[in-house]
């Protein structure tokens, strides 16, 4: 089967940096997503790795070793609005079946001023 | 991008009944996803639906209680039959199209059983 193991909670101030890990297993790899989700509304595409090393897209970044089986999300210059929570996800083909997206508990972030 | 409606948004239903959730895409896609999200959860799929063959459900969900339809690329429904208080959660139909990478998502159906 699929799993994923990211942190449940994280605070961080304002301003600050904040890295929020992931890692999985899962057959069929694909790559490593990330969604951003505030309370009441749908998740919404940060990132995407399909190789090793890192992307970044302005104040986000992410960061894959498929060696490790490990990702991680990087969110700089913290502002409040940055409060949601935040899910990795394995995009994967498991034998057999289709290509789908398989998501994290989610970790929720608190900026604080 | 694909811009996704999904309706109702939000209803209270009596147990044993059973809703339709309805999601409509702006273009047509190749596959369409409908998950679960418990308040404060993860996204749990509940089952693959491509249009002209039948939905491929995840462990735990079965077709006699979400059965779905996908008459065409842009439309699916999700049934939520027999509904029990257990079912009540948040169902969201999401797209994927072969070659993105992204997923977009419906805003949501927020169901309460009563």
């Amino acid at each position: 089967g699929q799993s994923l193991e990211q942190p449940s909670e994280v605070t961080a101030v304002e301003g600050a940096i904040v890295q929020i890990n992931c890692t999985y297993q899962t057959s069929g790899f694909y790559g490593l997503s990330w969604y951003q989700q505030h309370d009441g509304g749908a998740p919404t595409f940060l990132s995407y790795n399909a190789l090793d090393g890192l992307e970044e897209t302005g104040r986000f970044s992410s960061f894959l070793s498929r060696s490790d089986s490990y990702g991680y999300l990087l969110l700089q210059e913290l502002q409040m609005k940055d409060s949601a929570s935040y899910f990795c996800a394995v995009r994967a083909r498991p034998s057999g079946g289709y290509q789908k997206v398989t998501f994290g508990i989610g970790t929720k972030l608190q900026v604080i001023p | 991008s694909a811009v996704i409606s999904q309706k109702p948004s939000r209803d209270i239903c009596q147990r044993g009944t059973s809703l339709t959730i309805q999601c409509q895409v702006d273009s047509q896609v190749t596959m369409m996803f409908w998950y679960r999200q418990q308040p404060g959860q993860s996204l749990t799929l509940i089952a693959t639906a491509n249009q002209g063959s039948e939905a491929t459900y995840e462990s735990g969900f079965v077709i006699d209680k979400f059965p779905i339809s996908r008459p065409n690329l842009t439309f699916s429904t999700l049934t939520v039959s027999n509904m029990s208080p257990e079912d009540s959660s948040i169902y969201l139909c999401s797209v994927d199209t072969l070659g993105r990478t992204e997923a977009f998502f419906g805003q949501g159906t927020r169901l309460t059983v009563v």
